[in-house]
């Protein structure tokens, strides 16, 4: 059974860093291109950053790029975003997803809190 | 970047009613290679991740309830629930993932009458 679970979230003032894991089950990560998309409270979906299954392509939305940097770990089957410089903007649930057909599989999401 | 806007923002219908959600590309999403659009849909119920309903605008993910449809072509394509059910009830999201960024619209709430 394919399974995302996401890890790290929390509350941490603006300014500050975090890093979410993603843990894969079910399925190899190295296969497919993988994506963290977020979803502040009460909005809708945005995509955040992508990863390709080599790990060369790497693609972040304006919104995060410099501060965010997405990785996977292979061995360990897990994808990972690195947060700094976080703003009160980037409060949000943040999933992680599986590309194959679109997004066919996503994590329960982590919730970050950027807040003083 | 392409927009992506649904239309209406929220609806509601009667159980066994058609619900019908648009959604427009700021341009087309067709790739010419493969003939396929690179469009999805997605349900959303609260406290819980999207879940995909159709890829390719029409192709129903496995799993999904056959009263669940997409169709549309170019920069137009419409999600029909033929027969609404209550389990329906969710906010439904359609995305493009022709180009980077992927985009989704705005989202729609379906509610029952």
């Amino acid at each position: 059974e394919v399974q995302l679970v996401e890890s790290g979230g929390g509350l941490v003032q603006p300014g500050g860093s975090l890093r979410l894991s993603c843990a894969a089950s079910g399925f190899t990560i190295s296969g497919h291109w993988m994506h963290w998309v977020r979803q502040a409270p009460g909005k809708g979906l945005v995509w955040v950053s992508r990863i390709s299954p080599d790990g060369s392509n790497i693609i972040y939305a304006d919104s995060v790029k410099g501060r965010f940097t997405i990785s996977r770990d292979d061995a360990k089957n897990t994808l990972s975003l690195q947060m700094n410089s976080l703003r009160a903007d980037d409060t949000a649930v943040y999933y992680c997803a599986r590309a194959y057909n679109s997004l066919d599989y996503w994590g329960q999401g982590a919730l970050v809190t950027v807040s003083s | 970047d392409i927009v992506m806007t649904q239309s209406p923002d929220s609806l509601a219908v009667s159980l066994g009613e058609r619900a019908t959600i648009n959604c427009k590309s700021s341009q087309s999403v067709l790739y010419s290679s493969n003939n396929e659009h690179y469009l999805a849909w997605y349900q959303q119920k609260p406290g819980q991740p999207p879940k995909l309903l159709i890829y390719w605008a029409s192709i129903r993910e496995s799993g999904v309830p056959d009263r669940f449809s997409g169709s549309g072509s170019g920069t137009d394509f419409t999600l029909t629930i033929s027969s609404l059910q209550a389990e329906d009830v969710a906010v439904y999201y359609c995305q493009q993932y022709y180009s980077a960024p992927l985009t989704f619209g705005q989202g729609t709430r379906v509610e029952i009458k």
